[in-house]
């Protein structure tokens, strides 16, 4: 069965630094999501990306944030600078065009900010 | 705006004992709602979905979930819980092409 895969699967970083987090959606889908969750707290959405382009995002996706799908398969997440707040585990998700709803997530990346 | 709430954060049963998480949402109009599991380590899975029609929906591992509009709940159960159902559950609503979840509720399963 198709899966989506995240690497890696734990990133500890310092604070100021960048970080690029990758996904590997299911092949014939054509929405790709970022998600996360702080410890103890809820899966928030981040960012939807359709045909090259963010087509919405959350008030956290600010300015220190960035998507690329650099080729065919991988989508990635970059944080410019990350901040203490940023530790939070990331998941990727995908969907085809008609059923967008039907989102299937990878197993996350921990991101530890220090 | 539309929310999600899963008034049990953890949720302790036996093994072979009935099970119901509880999930409530506020949304305006017919709502997408989802149920989705994870395992320790393991990414968010989806165990069932409901769109329209029906309002009992069946998913996978014997999880089923009934969508009661006149009380803005979308229930999860299980008839006889294995130790193996023990994750977290997540309850979620789709809007505008994202989801919003819940805060989550842990299962624990007692042999």
């Amino acid at each position: 069965e198709p899966e989506v895969t995240q690497t890696p699967s734990h990133q500890v970083t310092q604070m100021g630094q960048e970080v690029i987090l990758r996904c590997v959606p299911i092949s014939n889908h054509l929405y790709f999501y970022w998600y996360r969750q702080i410890l103890g707290q809820k899966v928030e959405f981040l960012v939807s990306f359709y045909n090259n382009e963010i087509s919405e995002k959350s008030e956290i996706f600010d300015d220190q944030f960035s998507v690329e799908r650099p080729d065919g398969s991988n989508f990635t997440l970059k944080i410019r600078s990350t901040k203490l707040e940023d530790s939070a585990m990331y998941f990727c998700a995908s969907s085809d065009r008609v059923k967008r709803y039907e989102q299937y997530f990878g197993p996350g990346t921990r991101l530890t900010v220090t | 705006a539309q929310s999600v709430t899963q008034p049990d954060i953890h949720i302790t049963v036996s093994e072979g004992a009935s099970l119901e998480l509880r999930c409530n949402y506020s949304y305006g109009a017919t709502p997408y709602l989802f149920w989705y599991v994870q395992s320790p380590g393991q990414g968010l899975q989806l165990l069932l979905k409901y769109f329209s029609g029906d309002t009992l929906v069946q998913g996978i591992k014997g999880f089923e979930a009934e969508f009661k509009r006149s009380q803005s709940s979308f229930n999860l159960r299980k008839p006889s819980v294995h130790w193996s159902d023990a994750a977290e559950y997540f309850c979620a609503v789709g809007q505008g092409g994202k989801l919003i979840f819940g805060q989550g509720t842990e299962l624990s399963v007692k042999p």
